[in-house]
């Protein structure tokens, strides 16, 4: 089992829609989630981190966290087209300062 | 303050040249990292340094070498590399203390796009 799974396709959106990504991980002791965002051929961009179970809302982001599910999960709501992009799920690993990431989802939101 | 930076943003090296990519943070963070990162791909980790010293070696070639001069900069020595090392190389850092208690944000420079020809 991989560390960090993203396994949805690319995510196809409406502009104005909510767009949902998933990601599970299997470190129980993961105490440290974050979600990057990626343009292509640029850097990852922090978007949002959560340490509790639970919400939390940024803007038109909110992170979802369940560690009893071990899931992680990314809502944009209102979609825009310049929210298209690759998204990547990092968890950090208990005891270093590693990430492991999921392999990313790309979302397109159609105009 | 969020910024790390990189440079330079694009290199081009023969396998039989000495180049270096330098990174640099002000933001006080304690750990600072090095990863590879080819397309449609989630970065690869190669390096960490905490608090300026080496903590993981995800058995990178020794044709790659860090080293972290202070904790502010970071540099990646490169010599005789292969076409396949061509990738965008990440720059991160992470590691505050706020609070009393750690912070592990991780934030990312811009990446030199390197190619080996």
């Amino acid at each position: 089992q991989k560390e960090v799974e993203q396994n949805s396709g690319p995510l196809s959106v409406p502009e104005g829609a909510i767009a949902s990504l998933n990601c599970t991980y299997s470190d129980r002791v993961s105490q440290s989630f974050f979600w990057y965002r990626q343009y292509s051929g640029k850097s990852p961009e922090l978007i949002m981190s959560i340490y509790s179970n639970g919400d939390k809302e940024d803007g038109r982001f909110t992170a979802q966290l369940n560690k009893a599910s071990q899931y992680v999960s990314l809502l944009i709501r209102d979609s825009q087209p310049s929210d298209s992009a690759t998204y990547l799920c990092a968890v950090k690993n208990y005891g270093n300062n590693r990430l492991a990431f999921g392999k990313g989802n790309q979302v397109v939101v159609i105009p | 303050d969020t910024e790390v930076t990189q440079t330079p943003k694009h290199l081009v090296m023969g396998m039989t040249n000495k180049k270096s990519l330098k990174c640099e943070q002000h933001m006080g963070h304690r750990a600072m990292y090095w990863y590879k990162q080819k397309a449609k791909k989630p970065p690869e980790l190669m390096f960490v340094y905490s608090y300026e010293k080496l903590s993981i070696n995800e058995s990178v070639p020794s044709r790659f070498s860090p080293e972290c001069p202070n904790s502010s900069l970071l540099n990646l020595h490169l010599h005789a590399l292969q076409p396949e090392d061509s990738a965008l190389y990440l720059c991160a850092s992470s590691l505050r203390l706020a609070g009393g208690l750690p912070h592990y944000e991780q934030y990312f420079g811009p990446g030199t796009r390197l190619t080996v020809t």
